[in-house]
């Protein structure tokens, strides 16, 4: 079974600070990885997502990620953060069921707080 | 391209009545997801449709729930008899199967259910 550990469920940082937020995942199986934000009381909207190829992944409002095999982590990079970026990010993992579907495993997420 | 919707957006009910969420996917997606989300934590697979046909179901899918998506294309999930520890927001997604890898889920808004 697969799983995946945010390793900071809170992180404060200083606007136009970088911000590097961590996670580790667990699969005995090729995976894909995503990141997702949410913002209060919404859905999950898509970051990034890496799903084959380049290993640096960019996405939108300026986030970036890493896949690197070799340390099972998927960790999500900005260099300059701003107010309207602070919301609760999750990592996610998906495998084949092996029914046809590619559900999501998700981490328990981080709360940025962008601090003016 | 309206994105996923998902009605009512909240919902407040007694203990032992029965709810019914819908969720409207992106047109032409034919995946759809649910999800539950309780607070603190990451959102976590409840079942998976392929078209019209229910594919996976997870164990935290109590035979109080149920979870339709005639047609394929809106979909429902209903719980009877609710009790206190159904409260937490259902999150629908949907994504257009792609071939030899995983899709990409789109969410909603989701619903938040409060059983008093």
């Amino acid at each position: 079974a697969q799983s995946v550990t945010q390793l900071d469920s809170q992180v404060p940082v200083f606007e136009e600070a970088p911000v590097e937020l961590r996670c580790n995942y667990s699969s005995s199986v090729s995976v894909y990885l995503f990141w997702y934000v949410q913002y209060p009381n919404q859905g999950l909207q898509l970051l990034l997502k890496y799903l084959s190829g380049s290993t640096l992944v960019k996405g939108i409002n300026g986030f970036e990620a890493e896949f690197n095999k070799s340390q099972t982590s998927f960790h999500l990079r900005k260099p300059s953060v701003h107010i309207s970026d602070t919301a609760e990010y999750f990592c996610a993992v998906a495998v084949d069921s092996g029914a046809g579907s590619y559900q999501l495993t998700f981490g328990k997420g981080t709360k940025l707080s962008v601090i003016p | 391209d309206t994105g996923v919707s998902q009605n009512p957006r909240h919902k407040i009910t007694k203990r032992g009545q029965n709810v019914t969420f819908r969720c409207d996917p992106i047109s032409e997606h034919n995946r759809l997801y649910w999800y539950r989300q309780t607070l603190g934590q990451g959102p976590e697979f409840l079942t998976y449709f392929q078209n019209e046909a229910q594919l996976e179901k997870s164990r935290l899918l109590s035979d109080r729930f149920s979870a339709e998506r005639p047609k394929g294309s809106f979909s429902t999930l209903e719980i009877q008899r609710t009790e206190q520890g159904d409260s937490a927001m259902y999150l629908c997604a949907s994504s257009l199967a792609r071939k030899g890898g995983a899709d990409t889920q789109y969410f909603g808004p989701g619903t938040r259910l409060t059983v008093l």
